[in-house]
């Protein structure tokens, strides 16, 4: 059964420095998203991705943040200038059209010290 | 209001019961409706589309009330591997698809 892939399982990054988390949605899947979750909490919307470009995003999705789908089967989220606040799981997400169920990932923890 | 809400729980429930979850929507546009189920650190899985015309999928049957905004899950003959939380997802259509979670509704069946 296909499913979506996401590395690494675990980012450890001091406050400042910038990460890309990867992802490989899958393959026949148009829609692509990410998502986060601090501990305890719900999960957040960041932004989605069809037709190689964002189609929406949240508050959440600021200037820190990019998406990018630099070849035919990655899609990756840069965080520049790391906070502790974005200490969390990032999730990973696609969907074969945008109003259907989408499929996650396994996330990325992300612990920025 | 908050655009989705979901009883948080827990639901502490034995074998073999039936239990109910709603989750509520506050706007009208909202186009889709899921159940997924998400494990202690772990991703959400889908679980279910919803329909107006409901759909039952095994021990699992899901309904929207449009006029209501609100959909439910019902889970019967309850099992121990069913002990999840349950996220309400709900995506809102205007012109693109923004997905809002709940916050999750946490079941504990016991034996």
């Amino acid at each position: 059964e296909p499913e979506v892939t996401q590395t690494p399982s675990h980012q450890v990054t001091q406050m400042g420095q910038e990460v890309i988390l990867r992802c490989v949605p899958i393959s026949n899947h148009l829609y692509f998203y990410w998502y986060r979750q601090i501990l305890g909490q719900k999960v957040e919307f960041l932004v989605s991705f069809y037709n190689n470009e964002i189609s929406e995003k949240s508050e959440i999705f600021d200037d820190q943040f990019s998406v990018e789908r630099p070849d035919g089967s990655n899609f990756t989220l840069k965080i520049r200038s790391t906070k502790l606040e974005d200490s969390a799981m990032y999730f990973c997400a696609s969907s074969v059209g945008g109003g259907a169920g989408q499929y996650f990932g396994p996330g990325t923890r992300l612990t920025v010290t | 209001r908050k655009e989705v809400e979901q009883d948080p729980g827990p639901f502490n429930v034995p074998e073999g019961a039936t239990v109910a979850f709603n989750c509520t929507y506050s706007n009208s546009a909202s186009q889709s409706f899921f159940w997924y189920r998400q494990d202690c650190r772990k991703e959400p899985k889908l679980l279910m589309s919803v329909y107006s015309s409901g759909n039952e999928d095994g021990r699992f049957t899901a309904q929207l009330n449009r006029a209501s905004q609100y959909i439910s899950l019902l889970i019967r003959d309850s099992k121990l591997s069913d002990s999840a939380t349950y996220l309400c997802v709900v995506i809102r259509s205007g012109g693109s698809y923004i997905p809002t979670f709940g916050r999750g509704t946490s079941l504990i069946v016991h034996p």
